[in-house]
């Protein structure tokens, strides 16, 4: 089974400031980890995603994600976030062996960007 | 790319009555459709698993009764709530597993319904 810790629940920052959203997972077995963004009522939009090769992956938006193996973990940043960006962001892990492969999500980070 | 519409956005049902939400990918196959929900302000918890022409997997706690999941065909899923009640006023999302690109971790969102119950 995987699991996916969100470790801040919310992260106020200044436009044009850089912020980093952070995530820790575990699993027992190899994994795919993504990053999502939710604006109210909405669905959930991919930001990025790491399924194998580079570490650091480069998503919409200006947001990237370094996949750590060694240290579980799949932290979100952008260089400079705009008003824009204020949203729910979650990071998500799935098993890649086996059936459906369903996504577990961590708990959410509320990013809100002030001017 | 891959599109999923879910309908309605928005439902208010009385309490007791049951309230049909589907899901349908639109330019893609999805042999497998999830089902979360989500409470304000928290994250998205899985609720089943559905395979086309397979009953659905539910995971531990959620009442297969109460919520049920029909996968017919490729492009459609309905998730059924029965005999609602306040309680289970939420907000229901849909996603879609892309066929095509499955080995790469493909999966599509719908747009979320908000379940009123009154």
């Amino acid at each position: 089974a995987q699991s996916v810790t969100q470790l801040d629940s919310q992260v106020p920052v200044f436009e044009e400031a850089p912020v980093e959203l952070r995530c820790n997972y575990s699993s027992s077995v190899s994994v795919y980890l993504f990053w999502y963004v939710q604006y109210p009522n909405q669905g959930l939009q991919l930001l990025l995603k790491y399924l194998s090769g580079s570490t650091l992956v480069k998503g919409i938006n200006g947001f990237e994600a370094e996949f750590n193996k060694s240290q579980t973990s799949f932290h979100l940043r952008k260089p400079s976030v705009h008003i824009s960006d204020t949203a729910e962001y979650f990071c998500a892990v799935s098993g890649i062996s086996g059936g459906y492969n369903k996504l577990i999500f961590g708990a959410g980070t509320r990013l809100a960007v002030h001017p | 790319g891959a599109v999923v519409s879910q309908h309605p956005s928005r439902v208010i049902c009385k309490s007791g009555t049951s309230v049909k939400i589907e899901c349908r990918s639109l330019d893609f196959q999805a042999t497998t459709m999830f089902w979360y929900r989500q409470f304000p302000k928290q994250s998205l918890m899985l609720m089943a698993t559905s395979n086309e022409g397979s009953k659905a997997t539910y995971e531990q706690g959620v009442e297969k009764d109460k919520f049920l999941i029909n996968h017919a065909s490729l492009t459609l899923s309905t998730l059924t709530v029965t005999s609602a009640h306040p309680e289970d006023s939420s907000f229901y999302i849909c996603s879609a597993r892309d066929t095509v690109t499955r080995a790469v971790g493909g999966y599509t969102f719908g747009s979320g319904t908000r379940l009123t119950v009154v």
